[in-house]
């Protein structure tokens, strides 16, 4: 089946420091990706998306680009700040009955930034 | 646009007593999906609705869970005869039916099976 693989946590940076978390995944057929992101305490948001090869997602200073050659969506920032601390979760829609666009996730990592 | 919205946000119950949830999609959005998120893991699919019908179940989805989406608006949960491997976040999300399939996650109903 469709899923994905993200790398392990935690991750801890100073802030100001450059920020990647790969993604890699495994689907039939071309799937959406997807970076949420969970502030403690909160609700998973979505941060960004990408719905076909070599699309770019960008929000809030963070892109990811969708490469179907490396099957990659990795999640950079180049500056990140202390409110950037937060858990990451890699996504992609698998497509099921009914029309479902369900969501598999990765196993989250945990970013801490530090002042 | 209130967003989505779970009750209770937390529930400790006993091993054996019956827990339901309750989930308020955004209104417009057709689309309804409870996921259940384990500790250091990520959410995980249990049932998805298209308005009222219940279309797709997850293996994970075992007798003792139903789902229901009477109307086609809220949803509930309900587990009977929990377990404490039932412990666990337990997440739902809405979307539109057409366009881009994002997905808006409630805050979660954090449940606790002593």
């Amino acid at each position: 089946g469709n899923s994905v693989t993200q790398m392990e946590g935690p991750v801890t940076l100073s802030e100001e420091a450059f920020l990647t978390i790969n993604c890699t995944y495994t689907a039939t057929g071309y799937p959406s990706l997807f970076w949420y992101v969970q502030y403690p305490g909160e609700g998973l948001q979505l941060l960004l998306k990408a719905t076909k090869a070599d699309d770019k997602g960008s929000n809030k200073g963070f892109e990811a680009t969708y490469r179907k050659e490396t099957t990659s969506f990795h999640l950079e920032k180049g500056s990140v700040q202390v409110s950037d601390s937060a858990v990451y979760f890699c996504a992609l829609s698998d497509r099921g009955q009914g029309g479902s666009e369900k969501l598999v996730f990765g196993k989250g990592t945990k970013l801490t930034v530090n002042p | 646009d209130t967003g989505v919205s779970q009750n209770p946000r937390h529930k400790i119950t006993k091993r054996g007593q019956n827990v339901t949830f309750r989930c308020d999609p955004i209104s417009e959005h057709n689309r309804l999906y409870w996921y259940r998120q384990t500790l250091g893991q990520g959410p995980e699919f249990l049932t998805y609705f298209q308005n009222e019908a219940q279309l797709e179940k997850s293996r994970l989805l075992s007798d003792r869970f139903s789902a229901e989406r009477p109307k086609g608006s809220f949803s509930t949960l309900e587990i009977q005869r929990t377990e404490q491997g039932d412990s666990a976040m337990y997440l739902c999300a809405s979307s539109l039916t057409q366009g881009t399939y994002e997905q808006y996650f409630g805050p979660g109903t954090r449940l606790t099976v002593t």
